[in-house]
Order: structure tokens, then C-alpha cells, then sequence
């Protein structure tokens, strides 16, 4: 079965830094998009950034500049780091790979999606 | 940025009823239109994608149709796991990927 397991989620300052890790199994990610998406407590999802098989990335407005998605391929592993860490970033944070039905890659839609790991951004 | 509003926010329901959840995107998505369920604790999961799809291993009481603003859910007999949390996202003009603000099907 398909997984993807996040870790490094915690409690931090504003201001501070965090890095968010995926392992993914049973699939070479580097083959893959793999997204980061986000959920504030009590709200609904918010996509963060996205990385192309290529390498190319994109981000959402609110993270440019701030965030940095990557992955380590010999690792199968996803990353996010974050920088200059506000009280809005606050949310679990979700990996998701894009999906692939019949033979056809959909970057943009999310299946399967990791467990998440909460990030608390306080002082 | 387009922005998708889903309705009603709460949809009380007894099993075996049919439930029919909305979401209207402020500008045309074309068919580029995904829907994700929600349970407590747990990550979304894909549901229905190109407004129509069923993703892989999803139930046949589950269908969605539409295409530019509107965009219809439809759970045929609600089963008690479909009690959850329903949201829309497009993949239409992005970046930013835009997710709806979510229908909460609950037991009346």
C-alpha cells in the first residue's frame, strides 16, 4: 500500500524555523507531484506549495519567500522548510502526492494524503 | 484567485436518504473540479475528480456532476460512514490550487 508518513511538527516562536519531513513508500516520489497542503483548526484545507518531477515549484502567496519545498530522492523523502514562522501558519500539515488513474498523471489532485503533522506557531 | 463556495454549510440527514452538496466557483473552472471527504482525525480523502471521476475503490453512490461554476456532490442512501466532512477544490487556474470552506453531512 501506498504511504506517506510526515513528521517534525511542533511548537514554535514566531519568528522561528521548523522543517516538515515526508517518507513515502511503495512509490519513487521523484516520479511524482508532491504537494504540501495545510489545515488551520476548524477550517478548510489550503494547498502550500507544490514540487514537479522536474523540480519546479510554486507556492502559495502567503509562504513565498518564506517556505522552501525539496525532496531527497535517494531518501524517497519530502520536505518543507519554514522560515520566519507566524501565529497564521498554524495548522496541520498534510503531504499529498497527485494522482494517477488509468494510465494518466493529474498533478493537481491529492491521492494519497500523509497522517499530517501539527505545527503551532506561539509565544 | 478563485474562490469556491460550498453549500449548504451543514446537511442533517438520516441513512438511506440521498444527500446533494453544492459548490459554486467565482469564475468558470471548466470540468476541473475535485471533491474530498473528511472525518474527524484523519486526512481528506479523493472522492470524485473532473467534476465526475470516481477516484479508485470509491462507491458508485457517490457522483458528482456539473462543469464551469456549478458543481454538484450526490451520495446516493446515505451509508453511516459518509457521515463527514465534503470539500470542493479546482485545479483550473492555479497557482494558488483553491479548496472550498466544506459541507458537514451530518445524522439528523
Amino acid at each position: 500500500e501506498v504511504q506517506l508518513v510526515e513528521s517534525g511538527g511542533g511548537l514554535v516562536q514566531p519568528g522561528g524555523s521548523l522543517r516538515l519531513s515526508c517518507e513515502a513508500s511503495r512509490f519513487t516520489i521523484s516520479n511524482f507531484y508532491m504537494s504540501w497542503v495545510r489545515q488551520a483548526p476548524g477550517k478548510g484545507p489550503e494547498w502550500v506549495s507544490i514540487i514537479y518531477s522536474s523540480g519546479r515549484t510554486y507556492y502559495t502567496d502567503s509562504v513565498k519567500g518564506r517556505f522552501t519545498i525539496s525532496r531527497d530522492n535517494s531518501k524517497n523523502t519530502l520536505y518543507l522548510e519554514m522560515n520566519s514562522l507566524r501565529v497564521e501558519d498554524t495548522a496541520v500539515y498534510y503531504c499529498a502526492r497527485g494522482s494517477f488513474f488509468n494510465g494518466v498523471s493529474y498533478p493537481a489532485w491529492f491521492d494519497p494524503w500523509g497522517q499530517g503533522t501539527l505545527v503551532t506557531v506561539s509565544s | 484567485e478563485i474562490v469556491l463556495t460550498q453549500s449548504p454549510a451543514t446537511l442533517s440527514l438520516s441513512p438511506g436518504e440521498r444527500a446533494t452538496l453544492s459548490c459554486r466557483a467565482s469564475q468558470s473552472v471548466s470540468s476541473y473540479l475535485a471533491w474530498y471527504q473528511q472525518k474527524p482525525g484523519q486526512a481528506p480523502r479523493l472522492l470524485i475528480y473532473d467534476a465526475s471521476n470516481r477516484a479508485t475503490g470509491i462507491p458508485a453512490r457517490f457522483s458528482g456532476s456539473g462543469s464551469g461554476t456549478d458543481f454538484t456532490l450526490t451520495i446516493d442512501s446515505l451509508e453511516p460512514e459518509d457521515f463527514a466532512v465534503y470539500y470542493c477544490q479546482q485545479r483550473s487556474s492555479w497557482p494558488p490550487l483553491t479548496f472550498g470552506g466544506g459541507t458537514k453531512v451530518e445524522i439528523k
